[in-house]
């Protein structure tokens, strides 16, 4: 079953703006981690906050997480065109599994 | 460099002949996991091997079997493949304690 659902579906901008990603999901959860798919390839993964976390920065990675309203946004700023990927918020709510949202399709225009 | 690798990238079977897909890893972690992922959906969890306790989800198809034989490799055998199974299949592993997978590159299943 889907946990997370991510909006929008896809998103292009302009290098060196920046993109934000939105997530939402529907069952309490342990942490929350983004990833990275570059198109045909593995999963990478790129930041994770936990549930007592509302804020976490990695690079050029921000990450909020509101559990009241089961939500989380990731900000990439100063976009790059290798950043062009999708992107998926997973949601841990159980020891040993995660389950993915919907992901972000973002594109970079040079 | 410590990884996951996953062979063939790209498999091409023929209706209802049965594949084998296999997956192995340097990270010595515990936990391994396969995926199943088709054009432009999320990843969805097909089971788990927590050391050698084997766990599936419930509407994993039982046309997907897998086997663990030791710490490093993990197969997905699909028994009679259909069209509906060409997709994406990603193994991805866990270590102990922590909560980050790391993923292979995927092999590309193609059905004929």
């Amino acid at each position: 079953s889907q946990q997370g659902e991510e909006d929008p579906q896809a998103l292009s901008i302009q290098e060196g703006e920046n993109a934000t990603m939105n997530c939402s999901y529907k069952t309490s959860i342990n942490n929350l981690q983004w990833y990275r798919q570059n198109s045909g390839r593995g999963l990478v993964h790129l930041i994770l906050i936990r549930s007592n976390e509302r804020e976490k920065h990695s690079g050029r990675l921000r990450v909020t997480l509101d559990t009241s309203k089961k939500s989380s946004s990731l900000l990439i700023t100063a976009s790059r065109a290798a950043d062009t990927a999708s992107y998926f918020c997973a949601t841990d709510s159980s020891a040993s599994k995660i389950i993915f949202g919907s992901g972000t399709r973002l594109s970079i225009r040079p | 460099d410590a990884m996951v690798i996953q062979n063939p990238r790209y498999q091409v079977t023929q209706f209802g002949k049965p594949v084998t897909l296999s997956c192995s890893q340097t990270l010595n972690h515990n936990v391994m996991y396969w995926y199943q992922q088709k054009s432009s959906q999320a990843p969805k969890l097909l089971f788990h091997y927590y050391d050698k306790d084997f766990n599936n989800e419930a509407d994993t198809p039982d046309n997907f079997q897998s086997r663990r034989p030791n710490t490093s490799f993990c197969f997905l055998d699909i028994r009679s493949p259909g069209l509906g199974d060409a997709a994406m299949y990603l193994c991805a592993t866990r270590d102990r304690g922590q909560e980050t997978q790391y993923f292979g590159p995927g092999t590309r299943l193609l059905v004929l």
